[in-house]
């Protein structure tokens, strides 16, 4: 049982170019969300969905972009990479929080703007 | 707006010794709360889960315990060991998935 994946794990882009995190989980869970973690800021969450086809904006979405076209995956996209956008990036998944499900996290992708 | 509190930012304890973390949360029409610990440069592992109907929840050496009217819940670490040292994180589900706390980074010093 793999539980969360993401890739890549290390990432160095250039200011203005474009990738995309791969998210994929194989524990059927309807929720999916990313989060971010900067120093002294915590984890902040980026985009959620919960279910396929269904996707929503958390605090910080500003330069991001998801779509869930399948239970399993769940793509994060930089549009136009930033130096604001360095930071550690996290995916996780869960059963539906009104059932009480227990969130499960990947090991995260370092992402570096230059 | 749901909000999470854990103080103190960072404990340091010598090995053997018993020690609580503290998580607070502003709303508390909560389904459950959960505990995470983080190692550097690593991801979140969940340690505990608690339902909302719970009042608390072991496994092994620790023991977290949930207080939903006073909108509180602590992390009990019994017998604190090296390996205990991580960051510990609480997060409680809001308007969104989880809302998590600025984290407790304790260091457990042999």
């Amino acid at each position: 049982n793999a539980g969360v994946t993401q890739t890549p794990k290390f990432q160095v882009l250039k200011t203005g170019q474009s990738m995309t995190l791969q998210c994929a989980q194989d524990m059927n869970h309807e929720y999916m969300s990313w989060y971010r973690q900067d120093p002294g800021m915590g984890l902040r969450l980026i985009h959620y969905s919960v279910g396929a086809g269904i996707t929503d904006q958390g605090e910080v979405p500003n330069g991001y972009n998801v779509s869930r076209s399948t239970t399993e995956d769940f793509p994060l996209r930089l549009l136009s990479a930033a130096p604001s956008q360095t930071s550690v990036y996290f995916c996780a998944s869960s059963p539906p929080t009104g059932t009480g499900g227990e969130l499960f996290f990947g090991e995260g992708s370092r992402l570096t703007v230059l | 707006k749901q909000e999470v509190t854990q103080i103190p930012a960072a404990l340091s304890v010598p090995e053997g010794e018993n020690l609580v973390l503290n998580c607070s949360f502003t709303d508390s029409a909560i389904y459950n709360l959960q505990w995470f610990r983080q190692d550097p440069g690593k991801g979140l592992t969940s340690l505990l889960l608690i339902q909302s109907s719970q009042r608390e929840q072991t496994s092994g050496r620790l023991n977290a315990s949930l207080d939903k009217s006073s909108g509180r819940s602590t992390l009990y670490i019994a017998a604190s060991q090296p390996g205990d040292s991580a960051t510990y994180l609480c997060a409680v589900p809001g308007n969104t998935p989880l809302v998590f706390g600025k984290g407790t980074r304790l260091s457990v010093i042999a």
